[in-house]
């Protein structure tokens, strides 16, 4: 089975602090996803990752920055967290196209 | 307008009842289509997919594409009450992260 892992279930951050948001995978996939699920508007993505050191926008990257140096490991950096970035953050990857395998996500909250 | 619609429910039957769910979306060039079901504090994980128009079945569960109404299904048959969770609705047109869109999710509770 695919097994993807997010570093933390719940964080608790400050206004202005920089985060870090740790996902692996363990089935050598290429294609890796970083979402944040908000009640009422789903899923949206916040970057994505087709290869190591590459990076593209999703449809909501302001505020967010991304880092791949090894295939396994995808992370998402909120340079200076703000209290609009508290939600649910979901880490998925893909070999394919239409299935992804999403990890448990990480309920952050800014004070 | 959002480029997939899909009603939040909640959505709540008794079980083996037959559940509907549904998405509309409004870009033609989406190609897959996909029902993700997501349990409480889980990531989705996906349960069934289609490519284009027509029907697809999986045990109790029907996938139904209607390219030409842009509006898709998922049926469940004999509803159980481990079928409680939210489902969503996805598609894309292309082969890259940033063409994959999600419905907003419908949440449904089946009761014993």
């Amino acid at each position: 089975d695919v097994k993807v892992t997010q570093s933390s279930r719940y964080l608790v951050k400050r206004t202005g602090e920089k985060v870090f948001l740790e996902c692996v995978q363990d089935m050598d996939h290429e294609n890796m996803f970083w979402y944040r699920q908000d009640p009422g508007l789903g899923l949206r993505l916040i970057y994505f990752s087709y290869d190591v050191k590459m990076k593209e926008k999703g449809d909501i990257p302001e505020g967010y920055s991304v880092s791949r140096e090894k295939k396994e490991r995808f992370s998402l950096i909120l340079e200076s967290a703000s209290t609009n970035q508290t939600s649910m953050y979901l880490c998925a990857s893909s070999l394919g196209a239409y299935e992804q395998f999403f990890g448990p996500g990480t309920r952050l909250t800014v004070l | 307008q959002k480029e997939v619609e899909q009603d939040p429910g909640p959505l709540s039957v008794p079980e083996g009842a037959i559940v509907s769910l549904n998405c509309t979306y409004s870009n033609s060039a989406f190609q897959y289509f996909m029902w993700y079901r997501q349990y409480s504090r889980k990531g989705p994980e996906l349960l069934m997919y289609t490519y284009s128009s027509g029907n697809k079945e999986d045990g109790r569960f029907t996938a139904q594409v209607d390219k030409s109404s842009k509006y898709i299904s998922l049926f469940i048959r004999d509803s159980q009450p481990s079928d409680s969770a939210t489902y969503l609705c996805a598609m894309i047109w292309g082969n890259t992260g940033n063409q994959f869109y999600f419905g907003t999710g419908t949440s449904l509770t089946v009761i014993p």
